[in-house]
């Protein structure tokens, strides 16, 4: 099956850096990847879709200069989340979709972010 | 978007069957049924979907009601390893998005 893999799987920062979270495709070109955000015991919130090529659809309420997004190409999308605050501590989790073939989501493991 | 409604929680012993509902009574006509996982401290995981026919494949199967408003995920035999939040999302045709709510957690009992 198609793999998508993160990294890093986790990360502690201190408050006011940047920190960037790579999301891969690793077996298949992916032309729509999507970047979501999970606080403990809730669901899955999606932030933003990111396409190869083109800048990201951003979710109403999520800051566009807060949490770059780059889809430089069909394997990989980047997350830099700027001036990182302890707010921003959450479980970051991408998915991709296999071009041509877009009824499934394939998701990576997530990466768990601690500002402190 | 199209909401669903799902218990929060269901429990089930081990090697017996685990049928998890769903309503969905705005759906539109466009709309897939889609079933995604979600076991501690992972990636969701896809699970299922359909559209209108009941669908089975290796790890579930989906019943999808005549008039749509509901289905259910059905897992055949469930193991330890199927205890996760299952999430039941609407998928608009033309948009691939995906809308999580909150979701049933499933606790399997050995």
């Amino acid at each position: 099956g198609a793999v998508v893999s993160q990294h890093p799987s986790w990360v502690i920062c201190k408050s006011g850096t940047s920190v960037k979270i790579e999301c891969r495709s690793l077996d298949f070109q992916a032309t729509t990847m999507f970047w979501y955000r999970q606080f403990p015991k809730q669901s899955l919130m999606l932030m933003a879709t990111s396409n190869e090529g083109s800048k990201a659809t951003y979710e109403q309420g999520v800051e566009k200069d807060k949490f770059l997004i780059n889809h430089a190409s069909l394997t990989l999308s980047t997350l830099t989340v700027t001036s990182a605050h302890p707010e921003d501590s959450s479980f970051y989790i991408c998915s991709a979709i296999l071009a041509g073939a877009g009824d499934t989501q394939y998701f990576g493991p997530g990466t768990r972010l601690t500002v402190l | 978007d199209a909401k669903t409604t799902q218990p929060n929680s269901m429990e089930s012993n081990e090697e017996e069957p685990v049928h998890l509902p769903c309503n969905h009574s705005t759906i539109s006509g466009t709309d897939y049924i889609h079933w995604y996982r979600q076991l501690p401290s992972q990636g969701p995981e896809y699970v299922i979907h359909g559209l209108t026919s009941n669908v089975n494949n290796r790890m579930a199967s989906l019943a999808i009601a005549e008039d749509r408003k509901s289905s259910t995920l059905i897992l055949h035999r469930a193991t330890l390893r199927d205890a996760a939040v299952y999430y039941c999302i609407l998928r608009v045709g033309w948009d691939y998005k995906l809308s999580f709510g909150a979701g049933t957690t499933v606790t399997v009992r050995a």
